[in-house]
């Protein structure tokens, strides 16, 4: 699985957009990009992936660029509940892997 | 659909003994892997289990082990402990095949004294 890199944290104030980068520059043509997001000593929980086209659902939306080095993970209207570390992994979707290879995460705080 | 589950959530233990942990995949999901997270290493894959085999390891000593049943939930196994193995062991089902998107549980937090 190719290798992702995150900064360490970022910040953004409460009701405002936050965008969460993600550097993935020897992403294969067929992995997937995936987010997950850690909430204090809580399981990881699943916020969405994909693989070339953006994606949106309820949580947050994906933007790939084109040649595909690189992502953003979009909150649009960040509330306090969403300070997490948010993790950005690369992974091949086969049937025989299912293991994800967390990096450090981002920590995100969302300040009142 | 009630999702990934893990007993007990808090367990303590001394050096020396062995420890099982259970998990309990959303129904229908036959993919269970797990994970250990510690402040120094953060979130490392230890193995993952479908339809009852070992299909993917970690780098982890043969102390840590696991099985899988025939409904899918999934345990695992650490022999002698060390204080080392502190850590928040986590669960993760995926539907069909594996593959798939991953599901984590809460988690069960180990102390070792």
């Amino acid at each position: 699985d190719a290798k992702t890199t995150q900064p360490p944290s970022m910040d953004c104030a409460e009701g405002r957009a936050a965008n969460l980068p993600c550097n993935h520059s020897t992403i294969s043509g067929n992995e997937y990009v995936y987010w997950y997001r850690q909430i204090h000593s809580q399981g990881p929980q699943y916020i969405i992936h994909g693989l070339k086209n953006n994606e949106t659902n309820e949580m947050a939306s994906l933007i790939i660029t084109e040649d595909r080095k690189s992502s953003t993970l979009i909150l649009p209207h960040a509330t306090l509940r969403d300070t997490a570390v948010y993790y950005c992994i690369v992974r091949l979707d086969t049937g025989a892997n299912s293991k994800l290879t967390f990096g450090k995460g981002i920590t995100l705080s969302v300040r009142p | 659909k009630a999702g990934v589950t893990q007993t007990p959530r808090y367990l303590i233990k001394t050096r020396g003994q062995q420890v099982t942990l259970s998990c309990s995949p959303i129904s229908g999901h036959r993919s269970v892997s797990w994970y250990q997270q510690t402040p120094g290493q953060g979130l490392q894959f230890l193995f993952e289990y479908f339809s009852e085999t070992q299909r993917n390891k970690g780098n982890f000593p043969g102390r840590f082990s696991g099985r899988q049943f025939s409904n899918s939930r999934s345990e695992m196994n650490v022999s002698t402990l060390e204080l080392g193995d502190s850590a928040l062991y986590l669960c993760a089902s995926s539907f069909p095949t594996g593959g798939g998107t991953q599901y984590f549980g809460p988690g069960t937090r180990l102390l070792v004294l």
